[in-house]
């Protein structure tokens, strides 16, 4: 299996701050036939079941502020809360779509200061 | 777009079974996904069913204990989990997954709590 693996576990940040979180995979995630990297972000707020933000790797899904940014290629990830806001409190996933079974990283939980 | 069947008690050793009522596309179009969250924990893949045929891939962990079904009379995917244990209780969802896109819509979720 492709083991996800987040870091940090959580993180503490300042409103309009910026806020980044890793994510790492034990194999890579391009795709040679189309360049294309099978990583998916995901936010989590309490009560509610995740929202999509990002595939690709880096396109944003529609309806997703343009604060939220990601890149990476191959094993390693990154999301990007370029200025953080109040309702961006959660849970952030990234999740591997390459090969089943579709693992998710663990979670960084973003909170503020 | 997707709305799950609502939260189900059971004593270890029974069986649930789980709705996901698609509306808004093409039931066939996507993928059904099942993901396990347990209570304060983490999201585990469980397995998808293909609408269109019928195939399903279930993650090792749960395979024998689940299976699941896509009827499109009615637009609506089913989880059944058997032989449920303590370690079963989670909140479960559906999801749909545009082709190769991430997993674009998700349902409510639904509570499955196993206790004797």
């Amino acid at each position: 299996d492709v083991v996800m693996t987040q870091s940090p576990d959580s993180l503490v940040v300042s409103l309009g701050e910026r806020a980044t979180i890793n994510c790492k995979s034990s194999q890579s995630l391009l795709y040679s036939s189309n360049n294309k990297n099978y990583l998916a972000w995901y936010q989590q707020k309490p009560g509610q079941p995740p929202r999509l933000l990002i595939y690709w790797a880096s396109t944003r899904e529609s309806a997703v502020p343009d604060r939220f940014s990601a890149s990476g290629s191959g094993t390693d990830f990154t999301l990007t809360i370029s200025s953080l806001q109040a309702e961006d409190v959660a849970v952030y996933y990234c999740q591997q779509y390459y090969r089943s079974p579709y693992t998710f990283g663990q979670g960084t939980r973003v909170e503020i200061k | 777009q997707l709305i799950q069947s609502g939260t189900e008690v059971r004593k270890p050793g029974a069986t649930v079974k789980i709705a996901c009522k698609v509306s808004g596309y093409t039931f066939s179009a996507y993928y059904i996904h099942w993901i396990q969250q347990a209570p304060g924990k983490g999201l585990e893949w469980v397995g998808l069913v293909d609408p269109e045929d019928g195939e399903t891939i279930y993650t090792e962990k749960f395979r024998g204990r689940v299976t699941m079904t896509a009827d499109t009379s009615t637009d609506t995917a089913y989880m059944e989990l058997s032989n449920l244990r303590s370690a079963d209780t989670a909140v479960y969802y559906c999801a749909a997954a545009r082709a190769e896109q991430g997993f674009s819509f998700w349902g409510q979720g639904t509570l499955v709590t196993v206790s004797s």
